[in-house]
C-alpha cells in the first residue's frame, strides 16, 4: 500500500490552462503539505493543512489554491498556468508531534509549454 | 528564522570511497534533524534522523551525529556504492510540535558514484 500517493505523475499543459493535482495519504497523519522543487532541486514549502485547516501559506501566488476535503486528502489547483510554474510538486504528510518525519509522495512533474 | 546549509554539489566519488556531506543549521532551542535521499525520478525518503544532541542516526551504512556545539549534522558513509547515487537533503524541524511545525530543507547535494 502506498502511504502518500499523488496523481498524475506527469502533467504537460499549455500556458493559461487550469490544472489540479491530487494527493491522498493512508497513514492517519493530521498534517499534509505541498512542496515545490525547482530545476536545481531546491525544495520550498508552499502550503500545509492540519485537520483540513490551512496553517501555512508561504507567499504563494493566489493562482494556487489548495483544498482539503478531509484530513487524508490535499489537492492543489492551479489557475492560469505560467511557464514559471514548471516544476516537480511533492505532497507530504506528517504527524505533528516533535521529532517526526514527513512522508513524501512520488511527485508530479508539471511542464507548462 | 531557522535554516539549513549544506555543501554544494555535485560530489563525485569512486565506488568504495568514503563519503562526507556537510550540513550545518541555525535554529533556536533543540530542533530535530533529518537526512532525506531522493533517487532519480522518485520522491524523498527518510534516510536517518536524530532528535536530540549527541544522538547518532544510522541506516544502510550511513551515519550522522547531532552536534549541538557545532550546530552540525554531517552525513557519512564508509564505503559508497553506485546505487548510492542520489540527491541528499539535510532538514530540520523545530522543537515544538503542533500544526505550525514544518520541515526546512537544505539545498540538496548531488552524489554521483562511479564504478
Amino acid at each position: 500500500d502506498t502511504a502518500v500517493s499523488q496523481t498524475p505523475k506527469y502533467l504537460v499543459t499549455q500556458m493559461g490552462n487550469d490544472k489540479s493535482i491530487k494527493c491522498e495519504q493512508n497513514l492517519g497523519h493530521d498534517t499534509m503539505y505541498w512542496y515545490k522543487q525547482d530545476s536545481k532541486k531546491f525544495l520550498k514549502i508552499m502550503f500545509s493543512y492540519n485537520n483540513k485547516e490551512l496553517i501555512i501559506n508561504e507567499t504563494v501566488p493566489n493562482r494556487f489554491s489548495p483544498k482539503s476535503p478531509d484530513k487524508a486528502h490535499l489537492n492543489l489547483h492551479i489557475n492560469s498556468l505560467e511557464l514559471g510554474d514548471s516544476a516537480v510538486y511533492f505532497c507530504a504528510s506528517r504527524a505533528t508531534t516533535s521529532g517526526t518525519e514527513a512522508f513524501f509522495g512520488q511527485g508530479t512533474r508539471l511542464t507548462v509549454v | 528564522g531557522d535554516s539549513v546549509t549544506q555543501m554544494e554539489g555535485p560530489v563525485t566519488l569512486s565506488e568504495e570511497a568514503f563519503l562526507t556531506i556537510n550540513c550545518t543549521y541555525t535554529a533556536t532551542g533543540y530542533p530535530s534533524l533529518f537526512w532525506y535521499v531522493q533517487y532519480p525520478g522518485e520522491g524523498l525518503q527518510l534516510l536517518l534522523k536524530a532528535t536530540k544532541a549527541d544522538d547518532k542516526g544510522s541506516n544502510k551504512g550511513f551515519e550522522a551525529t547531532y552536534r549541538k556545539e557545532t550546530t552540525s549534522f554531517h552525513l557519512e558513509k564508509g564505503s559508497v556504492q553506485v546505487s548510492d547515487s542520489a540527491v541528499y537533503f539535510c532538514a530540520l524541524s523545530d522543537q515544538y510540535g503542533g500544526a505550525t511545525n514544518k520541515l526546512i530543507f537544505g539545498t540538496g547535494t548531488l552524489l554521483a558514484v562511479q564504478p
